[in-house]
């Protein structure tokens, strides 16, 4: 996990207010995963970007959540107007592109845990 | 619609034993497979992979098996040491068809027993 850096860690928001994860991928990694995990079950897919392109969003909600990942500085996973329901762990992966066949592994980054009160 | 599946969650394992968990899968275009080790309160770690081209892949004490007929893989600890107590998550994607996002099961908690 290390080099892939999240924060805050911990995020407690009130209802109606929004939560900003912030996710810094590994040196010369181009490629960003967000998943999220709700209380015990595993992980299940958002959102798939590189840089400046959202490339498979097909795991995100159809509304209050958003994500992007400009050419400068983190991604950013945005969730609007936060209900209970959205408590839960987020976690980014990111990964190098892959060359000339190699399998490249995502790496995780700690995760940022996300309290809705 | 659970695609990959992990159907014990927990396993309790003697330390210096074989510990095996195991997989299901429905999705017939998966064809890379991940095993992931998670300790509370911190991010997934890789352990090893396996590609659908392949049966068995070894990495020091860890060896998954793959069996595509019955859609199943396996991960072999062996021997067990009271550091592999953690969560493990089986993992799939279906590269070959461009699409590198990881389905996870639920996660199986190992527990070595001194």
């Amino acid at each position: 996990n290390a080099g892939v850096m999240q924060n805050p860690r911990h995020l407690v928001r009130r209802r109606g207010q929004e939560a900003r994860l912030r996710c810094s991928p590994m040196k010369g990694h181009s490629h960003v995963y967000w998943y999220r995990q709700l209380p015990e079950e595993g992980l299940k897919f958002m959102v798939y970007l590189q840089k400046e392109n959202i490339i498979d969003e097909s795991g995100m909600p159809k509304e209050r959540f958003s994500a992007e990942f400009p050419k400068e500085g983190p991604s950013i996973l945005r969730i609007q107007q936060v209900v209970r329901g959205d408590s839960a762990a987020y976690f980014c992966a990111t990964k190098r592109a892959g060359t000339g066949g190699l399998n490249t592994e995502a790496f995780f980054g700690q995760g940022t845990r996300l309290t809705v009160v | 619609d659970q695609q990959v599946k992990q159907n014990s969650p927990s396993l309790s394992v003697q330390e210096g034993r074989i510990s095996i968990l195991n997989c299901d899968y429905t999705n017939s275009m998966f064809d890379y497979f991940l095993w992931y080790k998670k300790y509370p309160a911190e991010g997934p770690t890789f352990l090893i992979s396996i590609s659908s081209i392949k049966d068995k892949n070894e990495d020091g004490r860890f060896t998954v098996f793959l069996n595509k007929s019955a859609k199943h893989l396996s991960l072999h600890i062996v021997p067990s040491q009271p550091g592999d107590s953690a969560v493990y998550f089986c993992a799939a994607s279906a590269r070959g068809f461009g699409n590198e996002k990881l389905t996870f099961g639920t996660g199986t908690r190992l527990t070595i027993i001194p």
